[in-house]
């Protein structure tokens, strides 16, 4: 069982539509962050939020639109995508970014959401 | 920039038998992590084991362990006594904490066979 949750975990959109893909953690923690998994790429960080403010958009296309309204919730807001953007999308989070802790900078992911776009 | 490496695009193992996977990384920073994430088929990253640079002690999870070897920048997972349920891919990663930002090396598919 994980303490993120992603939803839905498959999703098939057009290239027209406008869809969302949600992460939850019921972890406590303060940092969440979204990545891209494409076949034969390694993960690639997209987004990350540290107490619900952005701190990192990796040159992200604005097609991709994050939105973090409190500490639990981050959304991945998605329009006009391309076929090219068919990936698994993962969502993590962590107890904070930066600082010495025991345990708090260890990153946490959810079970991903597949996103096919026709 | 940091960057992080694996060598070894798939490995194999007998049930039962040690694995050691490797992992080697770039960076001119002296205080981050280092992380072994596991992803099986159903493609959740799980989190195998978990190294501080700054402490010298190789990092232990029960049947996982490290060889954490900072001036060559080198981060190797051994895996004993090898399970069916440890085949997966496995990804070494990097962490400097400041910035939150995981750096994923391209992985490696292990095979257990029975």
């Amino acid at each position: 069982e994980t303490g993120v949750t992603q939803t839905p975990r498959h999703l098939v959109m057009g290239m027209t539509n406008k869809k969302s893909l949600k992460c939850e953690q019921h972890l406590g923690h303060n940092a969440m962050y979204w990545y891209k998994q494409s076949a034969k790429k390694p993960l690639e960080l997209m987004f990350v939020y540290n107490f619900k403010e952005q701190t990192e958009n990796n040159s992200v296309p604005s097609r991709f639109s994050p939105e973090c309204p409190n500490s639990s919730h981050l959304f991945l807001h998605l329009h006009t995508l391309q076929p090219e953007d068919s990936a698994l999308y993962l969502c993590a989070s962590s107890q904070a970014i930066g600082g010495r802790q025991t345990s708090g900078n260890t990153i946490y992911f959810g079970e991903g959401s597949w996103l096919t776009v026709v | 920039a940091q960057t992080v490496t694996q060598s070894q695009p798939e490995m194999s193992v007998q049930e039962a038998e040690t694995v050691t996977l490797s992992c080697t990384y770039d960076t001119s920073e002296s205080d981050y992590y280092l992380f072994w994430y596991k992803q099986p088929p159903s493609r959740q990253m799980i989190l195998v084991i978990r190294q501080e640079a700054y402490k010298q002690q190789n990092a232990t999870e029960n049947r996982f362990s490290v060889n954490f070897q900072k001036a060559a920048k080198s981060f190797s997972l051994k895996i004993s006594d090898s399970q069916l349920g440890d085949a997966a891919m496995y990804f070494c990663a990097y962490l400097f904490s400041s910035y939150g930002k995981l750096t994923f090396g391209q992985g490696t598919i292990l095979t257990v066979h029975p």
